[in-house]
């Protein structure tokens, strides 16, 4: 069975403050999705990195696949109360078709 | 364009009802996913379609879920005789292939998640 550990489970912070979320598996995934949830709302996909070492930046936010394809992070720089949220990430074996889910990082940032 | 739909937003049964949930994926998309989201926890795959056939279901709980897709859009999901632990957020999800660049050549989807059907068994 593939797992995907993230980490942290939550997360609570200052505005203006950085922070990284870490995906982590023993698993090669062929391709790996960042989502952002809000409650009440599906999952939003942030972005989808397919290359080992690649990195990928929207706005405020990096995303970095690592060099083997087991592991990703998310670095969001100078957070704001509007990043506050829950982030998923999600990865693709090859050849497959169905998402393996991490558990979330609950975010939240204070004011 | 419009998004993947769901219906109901919300649903409350008694348990032993049997209930059904709707997803309209995103026109055009071949491939549709429904995952089941418990309190605090991670989204968990139910069955995928290709088209109108299932090629894995193996997420499917019991034999009290199933699921169907016609006419290669719209899929219903189906709990016979509810538990209380089937109360969950059901979330649909379509997607799209996509060519990656570099060598070997392959292709990736990207699912894209409806709001979801918030199920309450009472």
């Amino acid at each position: 069975t593939q797992l995907l550990e993230q980490s942290p489970q939550f997360l609570s912070i200052q505005e203006g403050e950085n922070l990284t979320v870490y995906c982590n598996s023993s698993s090669v995934f062929s391709s790996l999705q960042w989502y952002r949830q809000e409650p009440g709302e599906g999952p939003v996909l942030l972005v989808t990195v397919v290359t080992g070492g690649e990195v990928k930046k929207l706005k405020r936010l990096t995303f970095q696949f690592g060099d083997a394809r087991k592991d990703s992070s998310l670095h969001i720089t100078a957070a704001q109360t509007g990043d506050t949220g829950l982030y998923l990430c999600a990865g693709l074996s090859q050849g497959a078709q169905k998402l393996v889910f991490g558990q979330g990082t609950r975010l939240t940032i204070n004011p | 364009g419009a998004g993947v739909s769901q219906s109901p937003s919300n649903k409350v049964t008694e348990k032993g009802k049997d209930v059904e949930l709707r997803c309209d994926p995103i026109s055009g998309h071949t491939a549709l996913y429904w995952y089941r989201q418990s309190l605090g926890q991670g989204l968990e795959f139910l069955i995928y379609f290709q088209g109108n056939s299932a090629p894995d279901k193996s997420g499917l709980p019991s034999d009290r879920f199933s699921a169907e897709r016609t006419g290669g859009s719209v899929s219903t999901l189906t709990i016979q005789r509810t538990q209380q632990e089937d109360s969950a957020v059901y979330l649909c999800a379509s997607s799209v292939g996509r060519l990656a660049g570099g060598r070997p050549l392959h292709i990736y989807y990207e699912q894209y998640f409806g709001p979801g059907t918030r199920l309450t068994v009472t």
